[in-house]
């Protein structure tokens, strides 16, 4: 079953503003990660935050989670046509030694040149 | 970082047949690899954790007599889809655990059965 879920479904913005993505999830998680996803390709790793950081950055990404409201955020900051895409969050929770993912349904991200 | 393959890319068989799918870890070993399933358009849906040298766990409503899986070795991991019908066209995608919280995902496997 689904955990995350994203807000907005699609997004469009024009380059060089800021993309802002939520995701809000419904238990207790270990972490949660956000991932990229070009149409037919398989999923790029982009940034994971633990349930104990509040924010953290990586180039022109920044991530924010809030546990108390279970949701989390990520910011693309000065956008670029090559970040067209669909951005998933997935949060991961440890079911004995192993942890698994459970992605949410995903933004899509248009930015136009 | 950490590369992950599946072969074939595209594979397109007839309805009844078997379809095997290979996930690979090129530069590192994993001892738990997973098979997702993706519908256009929509979320990635695990599918099972593959687990080096033991029984694969599937998750609830997974047929494990559809979805054969076999990780034999800490670099391969294969998924086999028996008998397959129309409605097991859908893009397959796998991933392998590098240490406890990461997973570095294949590219995919388009599976369209006629």
């Amino acid at each position: 079953s689904q955990q995350g879920e994203e807000d907005p479904q699609a997004l469009s913005i024009q380059e060089g503003e800021n993309a802002t993505m939520n995701c809000s999830y419904k238990t207790s998680i270990n972490n949660l990660q956000w991932y990229r996803q070009n149409s037919g390709r398989g999923l790029v790793h982009l940034i994971l935050i633990r349930s104990n950081e509040r924010e953290k950055h990586s180039g022109r990404l920044r991530v924010t989670l809030d546990t108390s409201k279970k949701s989390s955020s990520l910011l693309i900051t000065a956008s670029r046509a090559a970040d067209t895409a669909s951005y998933f969050c997935a949060t991961a929770a440890y079911t004995g030694a192993n942890s698994k993912l459970t992605f949410g349904k995903g933004i899509t991200l248009s930015v136009r040149p | 970082g950490a590369v992950v393959s599946q072969h074939p890319s595209r594979v397109i068989c007839k309805s009844g047949t078997s379809v095997k799918i290979e996930c690979r870890s090129l530069d590192f070993q994993a001892t738990t690899m997973f098979w997702y399933r993706q519908f256009p358009k929509q979320s990635l849906m695990l599918m099972a954790t593959s687990n080096e040298g033991s029984k694969a766990t599937y998750e609830q409503g997974v047929e494990k007599d559809k979805f054969l899986i076999n990780h034999a070795s800490l670099t391969l991991s294969t998924l086999t889809v028996t008998s397959a019908h129309p409605e097991d066209s859908s893009f397959y995608i796998c991933s392998a655990r590098l240490g406890t919280d990461t997973q570095y995902f294949g590219p995919g496997t388009r599976l369209t059965v006629l």
